[in-house]
């Protein structure tokens, strides 16, 4: 399969641990972004890499969350301390040099 | 403030109807816009669009762009129940390079 993955597919977690998802984009696309998305909302985007490089993050990302790319193939997001509004599907995609953008399966976490 | 608005919300037809979604947009230095299709998984890209007036089609589905009236139409043709979905516009704006403002889709359900 060559599309993008992500790890895990499901999380729940109990409030203030920490989390830590995957994302392996398409082997060939250099950008990388992670979207949050809610029940009946679209997704949201939280940041973005062009390589290894965070270009751009989103005032939703606070500071318990953090992502990394470190050698411009795979991406880690970790959420710091959870709290149920924590709660949603974090989606993860990739592209070529921005032309469209593939979503992965996405990973769903629960904070209880 | 970008936002990106889908009508309708919701839409029920039966098989065969032809259906037209809607997306207008308001958001700083477009770039272009797109379509995706959800299930219940993550969000599957259908088309980009950054040029007015020019058709994009894929079987039955098709869609256009209106720059001047900032707004695109997605048309499914003939509908099937494999169509019914969640229907999601995302516009990529601004001096951003990477995310994408969506919309909170149109839920297409589609009965036999």
């Amino acid at each position: 399969d060559t599309g993008v993955s992500q790890d895990p597919r499901h999380k729940i977690t109990k409030r203030g641990q920490n989390v830590t998802f995957r994302c392996d984009p398409i082997s060939e696309h250099n950008r990388l972004y992670w979207y949050r998305q809610t029940l009946g909302q679209g997704p949201e985007f939280l940041t973005y890499f062009q390589n290894e490089a965070q270009l751009e993050k989103s005032r939703l990302l606070s500071d318990r969350f953090s992502a990394e790319r470190p050698k411009g193939s795979f991406s880690t997001l970790e959420i710091q301390r959870t709290e149920q509004g924590d709660s949603a599907m974090y989606l993860c995609a990739s592209s070529l040099s921005g032309i469209g953008q593939y979503f992965g399966p996405g990973t769903r976490l629960t904070v209880t | 403030e970008d936002k990106v608005v889908q009508s309708p919300l919701s839409l029920v037809v039966h098989e065969g109807d032809t259906v037209t979604l809607n997306c207008s947009y308001e958001v700083t230095n477009f770039r272009s816009l797109l379509w995706y299709k959800q299930e219940k998984k993550a969000p599957t890209f259908l088309f980009m669009l950054t040029s007015s007036g020019i058709e994009k089609k894929s079987g039955r589905l098709s869609s256009i762009l209106d720059k001047k009236e900032l707004f695109s139409i997605l048309n499914i043709t003939a509908t099937q129940t494999g169509d019914s979905a969640v229907y999601l516009c995302a516009v990529e704006a601004g001096g951003s390079q990477g995310n994408l403002i969506f919309g909170k889709g149109t839920k297409l359900s589609v009965k036999p």
